[in-house]
């Protein structure tokens, strides 16, 4: 299993541009989430997805979208990059979201920087 | 939802344990006790998680007082590839399911040293 994979490693935008963070797992996990992580910080929720079709938003959504057509995929997209997007950006799956004591395994990171 | 408090920061000598605390005082009933790592920006890494009882797995023991409002992950013979940011989490569900989030913090960032 490759786990969860991330494209691309990093990333330079300019003001007003827009783009597509990949994420993939093969771990046939049903929940799927996005997190950013600004420098000295902790990790924040984005989206998050429970399953193929579902999605919603978590504490920072603004600015982002996401979509989730199969169980695989949950790419995060950037509307129109801003400079306060610039971060690392983390994608994580798990079976079932944390339900019984389930644990998330995170992806190696997309580092954004917006110009 | 559960808040929970960490030392900013950490020593520790190599081979010696390191002993993480953690404290989360308003946590319910069934929140779980996670902690996570994450070593120099890398995605962060699962440990241990608990509930009520002490855990024990390959990588570290989780010991929770009787009343739960704290917790200390033990590392008991730490590495120089231990040094990392520690961070403790309860688990909440997220409106209208059952589903957890994890809520990070800033963590604890421990530093072993030769």
């Amino acid at each position: 299993n490759a786990g969860v994979t991330q494209t691309p490693k990093f990333q330079v935008l300019k003001t007003g541009q827009s783009m597509t963070l990949q994420c993939a797992q093969d771990m046939n996990h049903e929940y799927m989430s996005w997190y950013r992580q600004d420098p000295g910080m902790g990790l924040r929720l984005i989206h998050y997805s429970v399953g193929a079709g579902i999605t919603d938003q978590g504490e920072v959504p603004n600015g982002y979208n996401v979509s989730r057509s199969t169980t695989e995929d949950f790419p995060l997209r950037l509307l129109s990059a801003a400079p306060s997007q610039t971060s690392v950006y983390f994608c994580a799956s798990s079976i079932a979201g944390g339900v019984g004591g389930d644990t998330q395994y995170f992806g190696p990171g997309t580092r954004l920087t917006v110009l | 939802d559960a808040k929970t408090t960490q030392p900013p920061s950490m020593d520790c000598a190599e081979g010696r344990a390191a002993n993480l605390p953690c404290n989360h005082s308003t946590i319910s009933g069934n929140e779980y006790v996670y902690w996570y790592r994450q070593i120099h920006s890398q995605g962060p890494q699962y440990i241990i998680h608990g509930l009520k009882n002490n855990e024990t797995n390959e990588m570290a023991s989780l010991i929770i007082t009787e009343d739960r409002k704290s917790s200390t992950l033990i590392l008991p013979h730490a590495t120089l590839r231990d040094t990392a940011v520690y961070y403790c989490i309860a688990l909440r569900s997220v409106k209208g399911g059952s589903q957890g989030n994890l809520i990070f913090g800033k963590g604890t960032k421990l530093s072993v040293k030769p």
